[in-house]
């Protein structure tokens, strides 16, 4: 079945304590996104990338990091949480090529940071 | 600043009923219009894609209109299910994709 994963589906942590959500597809999409969605507010991206080694920045970086050593995952990495990051996140991925692909998104990671 | 405005923010009917939710969007570049279906706790999934050039898209029950001149698009639901309940998400935009804040539409019996 064509799916994006997500790992942890819920994650609660604490100030300053490195976490790492996983996120990965098998539908052999070059194009993957991490998003972030929180209440009263339309989600927003984080970071994306067009291919393996090639990430940029989304509209809200800070905080985060992120890699793309293979095609199939791209994690998540919050060095040091802050409770501002307290959300839910999605994965989502799609064929490069054209902005018209549509775009499939993971379950969805339920973050706090307490 | 790139802007997508939904309404109305909520939607209560009755089950059968049809119903027209409104996307007003300010997106720049712009190259196509999207409509997402998000069921609570789960990610988006996606109903409809429409390019500038296209007036009009359906997907089932769903069917989704695009007014480039005016920058507004409705989706419209015939027939309502229960199953239908959920946040309508509409997204414009190019390579990035700006999101509105979403209709939450429940279905009552």
């Amino acid at each position: 079945e064509a799916q994006v994963t997500q790992n942890p589906r819920y994650l609660i942590t604490v100030t300053g304590k490195k976490l790492t959500v996983t996120c990965s597809q098998n539908m052999n999409h070059e194009y993957m996104s991490w998003y972030r969605q929180d209440p009263g507010l339309g989600l927003r991206q984080i970071y994306y990338s067009m291919n393996v080694e090639v990430t940029d920045k989304g509209d809200v970086p800070e905080g985060y990091k992120v890699s793309r050593k293979e095609k199939r995952n791209f994690p998540l990495i919050l060095e040091s949480p802050s409770p501002n990051q307290t959300s839910l996140y999605f994965c989502a991925s799609r064929l490069a090529g054209s902005v018209l692909y549509e775009q499939y998104f993971g379950p969805g990671t339920r973050l706090t940071v307490t | 600043k790139n802007q997508v405005e939904q309404s109305p923010q909520s939607l209560i009917i009755l089950e059968g009923k049809n119903c027209t939710l409104q996307c007003n969007y300010t997106v720049s570049p712009f190259s196509n219009l999207r409509w997402y279906k998000q069921d609570t706790g789960r990610g988006p999934v996606s109903l409809t894609i429409m390019t500038f050039s296209e007036n009009t898209k359906s997907n089932g029950r769903y069917t989704a209109t695009l007014d480039a001149d005016t920058k507004q698009s409705s989706l419209h639901i015939t027939a309502s299910q229960l199953s239908d309940s959920a946040s309508y998400i509409c997204v414009g935009g190019a390579d990035g994709l700006t999101f509105g804040k979403g209709t939450h539409l429940i279905i009552q019996p």
